[in-house]
């Protein structure tokens, strides 16, 4: 079955401490992206890549990091979250970003 | 940045109403999608629509890219189509910008 996973969907974490957000797709996509979404904005991109070892600034990337060394996995790196950083994100994969495949969400919440 | 609005924020309907969503945006765009996500979060791709008109079951879409909008129709609704409609645009391929979304609520 063609999907993008995400891990963990839940997550819950105090200020400071490190944690990663796993994306991988099975579709052999070359387009991978990191959204947040908040109540009353909508989505906002966070980090995209058009490839492997490819990787762009959206419009919201302060406190975020992400590598592509595979194709198919795509991870998002908070180095010292904060309480801002709270938000459910959605990876996603797709040929451009033309036509995306999103994952479930993982729901972030920083205390 | 591009800036993107939809209306209205908000719309309740009875089941077999139509309806239309409006998206307008700042700029000229070579991508514009319309995306839906249902109760459960879960975001579907829709449309991939930077200009013209396109038709998918009771969903239709046109992009007017001159006039910089969009508009999504719905036909016969059904709950099913509950949830949260957005329109994304960018330049390109790569950047996307979300509007606000259009919350729709279809009764039985």
């Amino acid at each position: 079955e063609a999907q993008v996973t995400q891990n963990p969907r839940y997550l819950i974490t105090v200020t400071g401490k490190k944690l990663t957000v796993t994306c991988s797709q099975n579709m052999n996509h070359e387009y991978m992206s990191w959204y947040r979404q908040d109540p009353g904005l909508g989505l906002r991109q966070i980090y995209y890549s058009m490839n492997v070892e490819v990787t762009d600034k959206g419009d919201v990337p302060e406190g975020y990091k992400v590598s592509r060394k595979e194709k198919r996995n795509f991870p998002l790196i908070l180095e010292s979250p904060s309480p801002n950083q709270t938000s459910l994100y959605f990876c996603a994969s797709g040929v451009g970003s033309y036509e995306q495949y999103f994952g479930p969400g993982t729901r972030l919440t920083v205390t | 940045g591009i800036q993107v609005e939809q209306s209205p924020p908000d719309l309740i309907l009875q089941e077999g109403a139509n309806s239309t969503l409006r998206c307008n945006f700042s700029d000229s765009v070579n991508n514009l999608q319309w995306f839906h996500q249902n109760p459960w979060g879960q975001l579907i791709n829709l449309f991939y629509i930077p200009s013209g008109t396109k038709q998918n079951g009771r969903l239709s879409a046109t992009t007017v890219a001159t006039e910089r909008y969009s508009l999504l129709y719905i036909s016969s609704s059904q709950t099913t189509d509950s949830g949260v409609y957005f329109c994304a645009v960018g330049p390109s391929g790569s950047r996307l910008t979300f509007g606000e979304g259009t919350q729709l609520t279809v009764n039985p």
